[in-house]
């Protein structure tokens, strides 16, 4: 079955940190870039990150720079977000979503995974 | 950095036809997405490139854009299509990839 799974959400302080993951099953993994979008409570999706199919280049939104890391394990299908710093703001479920080069060259995203929540407060 | 309008909430009785409307400064320039997300689902992509259909999405789903306003349309609503839809553009100089998302009512 094609999908990817996160884990790793839950309830931190501000100021703390938390690691995601992100298990892909039922296509190749390693050919893929995979990006990193989350939703706030009520508001719409926000991109957050991206990293290339071999891990050679990453790319942040203004958002999270410099207080989050995006990684990826191509021998065990995951993909991870080290989130440090956080914010009350940062509050959001968090999707991984597969990147697809579409027939014009943009780019979409053509398969998500359900999300894990993470809270922060005090 | 660029910025995409959707409207907050669309209603429409079963079987007629619903308009999604996103709209951007010369979006007509750019490639548009749509993400159908049902509550506690992983989203879904129903249009690419503006009017593209992912395999496995009915014909009922269909795009445009020109100008200033993607929009997505869907024909012959069912109860089933009750969900939230956002737009979504790749500009590599923006963070603000997606709209703020339109919550579609069946009535």
């Amino acid at each position: 079955q094609v999908q990817l799974v996160e884990s790793g959400g839950g309830v931190v302080q501000p100021g703390r940190s938390l690691r995601l993951s992100c298990t892909a099953s039922g296509f190749t993994f390693s050919s893929h870039a995979i990006h990193w979008v989350r939703q706030a409570p009520g508001k719409g999706l926000e991109w957050v990150a991206l990293i290339w199919y071999d891990g050679s280049n990453k790319y942040y939104a203004d958002s999270v720079k410099g207080r989050f890391t995006v990684s990826r394990d191509n021998s065990k299908n995951t993909l991870f977000l080290q989130m440090n710093s956080l914010r009350v703001e940062d509050t959001a479920v968090y999707y991984c979503a597969r990147d697809w080069v579409t027939p014009v060259v943009s780019r979409a995203f053509d398969l998500w995974g359900r999300g894990t929540l993470v809270t922060v407060s005090s | 950095s660029y910025v995409l309008t959707q409207p907050p909430s669309v209603s429409v009785a079963p079987g007629q036809t619903a308009r999604i409307t996103c709209g951007g400064d010369n979006i007509g320039g750019k490639s548009v997405h749509w993400y159908q997300q049902k509550p506690g689902q992983a989203p879904v992509l129903v249009v690419y490139d503006d009017s593209g259909r992912p395999s496995g999405i009915p014909e009922r789903f269909s795009g445009s854009n020109s100008g200033s306003t993607a929009s997505l349309t869907i024909t012959r609503v069912e109860a089933g299509d009750e969900a939230d839809y956002s737009c979504q553009v790749w500009d590599s100089n923006s963070d603000r990839l997606f709209g703020g998302g339109t919550k579609l009512t069946v009535l």
